[in-house]
């Protein structure tokens, strides 16, 4: 069974610094990763995803993701964080071994930028 | 304007009755799903359907009930509402393999 964890309920950054977001993840077969993003009362918004290949990733508004698999994780980063990157954070992971459709989420993120 | 459209955005009910919420995608992607995010924000899986076929099934109370009329639509119908279910439903649409979901902008329950 596939799980993912976010051990930051909330990550706190000035705007202009650098921001991540921690993400590790469990699967038994391979991993297919992905981050989404949720703004107030609106559906997720997918960021990126992390299915073969370079381990790093570049998505959506700026973001990218470092895949590492020896301490499985797949951690959300961006150089220099604008105010309206504040919002919920969701990371989720798929086992693309056993080819089911099953993704799980993490319990989010909330990510706080100071202006 | 292509999307996963869900309707209604809100929806008010008392306990006990039923209630149907309905998703469409015009995406032309294969497989929807079902999820229900709770006050925590936590994100659980319920239902998913890959060409009309019940593909995921988690352990949902079988007052939730999935319909698949055609691939582009999955409706959620819910009987004897329980204060309990109180939450915003998404439903999403993917295309096979690795591709990223698709959400809907949810469909907030309140059940008094």
């Amino acid at each position: 069974a596939q799980s993912v964890a976010q051990p930051e309920d909330q990550v706190n950054v000035a705007e202009g610094n650098p921001l991540t977001v921690k993400c590790t993840y469990s699967v038994s077969g391979n991993p297919y990763l992905f981050w989404y993003v949720q703004y107030p009362n609106r559906g997720l918004q997918f960021l990126l995803k992390y299915i073969t290949g370079d381990n790093l990733v570049k998505g959506s508004y700026g973001f990218e993701a470092e895949f590492n698999k020896s301490q499985t994780s797949f951690h959300l980063k961006k150089p220099s964080a604008l105010v309206s990157d504040s919002a919920l954070y969701f990371c989720a992971v798929r086992d693309g071994g056993t080819g089911g459709f099953k993704t799980i989420f993490g319990a989010g993120t909330r990510l706080f930028v100071k202006a | 304007d292509t999307a996963v459209s869900q309707t209604p955005k809100y929806l008010v009910t008392q306990m006990g009755n039923d209630k149907s919420i309905k998703c469409e995608q015009n995406l032309g992607h294969d497989t929807m799903y079902w999820y229900k995010q709770d006050s925590k924000k936590f994100l659980k899986i319920m239902f998913s359907y890959n060409n009309k076929e019940l593909i995921i099934n988690e352990t949902v109370p079988n007052r939730f009930s999935p319909k698949s009329p055609d691939k582009a639509h999955l409706n959620l119908h819910i009987n004897s509402l329980e204060l309990g279910d109180s939450a915003v439903y998404f439903c999403a649409s993917s295309r096979e393999g690795g591709s990223g979901y698709t959400f809907g902008s949810g469909t907030r329950l309140t059940v008094v």
